[in-house]
């Protein structure tokens, strides 16, 4: 079974810095990998999905995530932190030929003034 | 498009009351899914459709919980009857079949916040 690790529950930056969510995967086959954002008291909304086309994804907002095999990575960064990026940011994975998600457990990003 | 809706947004009951949430997908979706998020499991499937049929209900936690699809653009979500261990978020998603398995975007509603006392 697929299985995802968030590492930090909690990333808190100054804004204008590097924003880094690291995101380690477990799968015996190859992963399509996604990275969603939840503001407070909304849903879930599409950042950036890997779907084994090319390695760097760019996604909305600036963000963009590399998947890295070697490594069963997948973090997420944005060269400079805004204030509008404090949300909380979920990486998830699916595999094989069905549409199930496992979510790791999150990484609620604060930005400093 | 209005996005997945899902109704009502806040639910407040007592434990042993029935609760019922709702679900509109988006036009068009032929696959809904049903997750709960709480601070202790973080986000977890508990059901999904394809073309109103369920597909996978492992992740429903007990029988107290049942989900149905009668049409194309509605879905519930019952739990009867309702425990205090039950309060959580709960959201809706649908996805179009466009890209194939995995890599179609799941859009999610906002959520039903339950609380059950």
């Amino acid at each position: 079974a697929q299985s995802v690790t968030q590492l930090g529950s909690h990333v808190s930056v100054s804004e204008g810095a590097l924003v880094l969510l690291r995101c380690n995967y477990s799968s015996s086959v190859p992963p399509y990998l996604f990275w969603y954002v939840q503001y407070p008291n909304q849903g879930l909304q599409l950042l950036l999905k890997y779907t084994s086309a090319a390695t760097l994804v760019k996604g909305i907002n600036g963000f963009e995530a590399e998947f890295k095999k070697s490594e069963t990575s997948f973090h997420l960064t944005k060269p400079s932190a805004h204030m509008s990026d404090a949300a909380e940011y979920f990486c998830a994975v699916s595999v094989g030929s069905n549409y199930k998600l496992t979510f790791g457990k999150g990484t609620l990003l604060t930005v400093n003034p | 498009d209005a996005g997945v809706i899902q109704s009502p947004r806040h639910e407040v009951t007592e434990m042993g009351q029935e609760v019922t949430l709702r679900c509109k997908p988006i036009s068009g979706h032929d696959y809904l899914f049903w997750y709960r998020q709480t601070m202790m499991r973080g986000l977890e499937l508990l059901i999904y459709f394809n073309n109103n049929v369920p597909i996978d209900d492992s992740g429903m936690p007990e029988d107290r919980f049942s989900a149905k699809m009668p049409n194309a653009s509605f879905s519930t979500l019952k739990i009867q009857p309702s425990e205090p261990r039950d309060s959580a978020v709960y959201f809706c998603a649908s996805t179009p079949l466009a890209g194939g398995p995995g890599t179609d975007t799941q859009y999610f509603g906002p959520g039903t916040r339950l609380t059950v006392l």
